[in-house]
């Protein structure tokens, strides 16, 4: 069974753009999740989706927004990028809602986006 | 709310000797606890998880865990440590979405 896929692998952006990264899930999985990894905050959770509709979000700006797709696959996309959403950004999948019983998260290789 | 602490940013072992990686967490109810491991570059892998019964879990690459609900503790362990074990680790604890301690940086003396 394929892993959790995410690309693009790596991206360069300049402030005041916006951005795209996509997730796969892994095939049956319904629920996604996003992580931001920086040096300075480690991983945060930004929001988590499940049959279509957010179901949990972390405290991030709403420049950051996500969407999730009749297969399951997602989307986020950070508007107005500042240096600081320089990070590695991680999508996790999970055969149920993260939290349930025995739906561990399945985690992504990440995109790497860099805001110059 | 939920919280996990990683007291040691890094730690230094030799080749063949034992580990522990200390984990302490906050949550009101019943944790469901996870450590993944994250080699340079990569995503994290899942290596052993808690969710209920048994406290000492066995994972992946001989790791093992012990739930400790007293100290609230979630320590990983290996009895013999590869080079190629040298990574950063993660615990991490469940309340609806996961919440992850700062990391350990593994270094593995030859």
């Amino acid at each position: 069974k394929a892993g959790v896929t995410q690309t693009p692998r790596y991206l360069i952006k300049t402030r005041g753009q916006q951005v795209t990264l996509s997730c796969s899930p892994i095939s049956g999985h319904r629920s996604v999740s996003w992580y931001q990894q920086t040096p300075g905050q480690g991983l945060q959770f930004l929001f988590e989706y499940f049959s279509e509709t957010q179901r949990n979000k972390g405290n991030f700006p709403g420049r950051f927004s996500g969407r999730q797709f009749s297969n399951s696959r997602s989307e986020m996309n950070v508007s107005t990028l500042e240096l600081g959403d320089s990070a590695l950004y991680l999508c996790a999948s999970s055969a149920g809602l993260a939290g349930g019983t025995n739906n561990e998260q399945f985690f992504g290789p990440g995109t790497r986006l860099t805001v110059l | 709310a939920q919280s996990v602490t990683q007291p040691d940013i890094h730690i230094t072992v030799s080749e063949g000797a034992s580990l522990e990686l200390r984990c302490n967490y906050s949550y009101g109810a019943t944790p469901y606890l996870f450590w993944y491991v994250q080699s340079p570059g990569q995503g994290l892998q899942l290596l052993l998880k808690y969710f209920s019964g048994d406290t000492l879990v066995q994972g992946i690459k001989g790791f093992e865990a012990e739930f400790k609900r007293s100290q609230s503790s979630f320590n990983l362990r290996k009895p013999s440590v590869h080079w190629s074990d040298a990574a950063e680790y993660f615990c991490a604890v469940s309340g609806g979405k996961l919440v992850f301690g700062a990391g350990t940086i593994l270094r593995v003396k030859s």
